[in-house]
């Protein structure tokens, strides 16, 4: 299984700074037929289900603000929001869809400062 | 509107049996691969199981291999998920959730449904 390991667990970020929350997997996730990473980034507020928000560790979903922004490739993966809005609230998973067991990160819980 | 919901959720004796039913509508449900997911209480997240979009290739988690069933209807747009032998560490919000034909990601979700397995 690959193992999804998210750091920091939390975090406090004052609104309008930048937050930055760390994804690693224990294997590559890069598709080499395709060069896509199967990496996703989910948001998920109290009692709501997780929302998609970006794929293929890099490109933003449909509606999702650009203060939002993925980066990296094969193992090691970042999510950035460049400027924290108080709705911005809420814990942020990782997810790779490579391979079953569709594995999880544990969860970065994000709270303003 | 795309959407799904879900029902069945229910608490259910150790040992005891459920059936969960996740209703779609807005896209074309026959086209896309299911996947239920779920969620201990104050905890992350677990994928439980995934179908194809003809229901010819089903995975499952290590966890739930042999005692849950996923399955499926397209002619009445829904998803199931039966649950046998049910166990205290079952106890979750499942959710079903729809894997994108264009992303592959999760992009669609339901708002899920509470399974609690307690004597």
């Amino acid at each position: 299984d690959i193992v999804m390991t998210q750091s920091p667990d939390s975090l406090a970020v004052s609104l309008g700074e930048r937050a930055t929350i760390n994804c690693k997997s224990s294997q590559s996730v890069l598709y080499s037929s395709s060069n896509k990473n199967y990496l996703g980034w989910y948001q998920q507020k109290p009692g709501q289900p997780p929302k998609l928000l970006i794929y293929w560790a890099s490109t933003r979903e449909s509606g999702v603000p650009d203060r939002f922004s993925g980066s990296g490739s094969g193992t090691d993966f970042t999510l950035t929001i460049s400027s924290l809005q108080a709705e911005d609230v809420a814990v942020y998973y990782c997810q790779q869809y490579y391979s079953t067991p569709y594995t999880f990160g544990q969860g970065t819980k994000l709270e303003i400062k | 509107e795309v959407q799904l919901v879900e029902s069945g959720g229910h608490l259910v004796e150790p040992g005891g049996s459920l059936r969960l039913s996740c209703a779609a509508s807005g896209f074309t449900f026959s086209s896309d691969d299911m996947n239920w997911v779920r969620q201990t209480p104050g905890k992350g997240l677990e994928w439980v199981s995934y179908i194809s979009s003809s229901g010819s290739i089903i995975y499952y988690a290590d966890s739930v291999k042999g005692r849950f069933t996923i399955s499926r209807d397209n002619a009445k747009n829904s998803l199931s998920l039966q649950m046998n032998s049910l166990r205290a560490e079952d106890t979750a919000v499942y959710y079903c959730a729809r894997r994108s034909t264009r992303s592959r990601a999760f992009d669609i979700w339901g708002q899920g449904t509470m399974v609690t397995v307690s004597s």
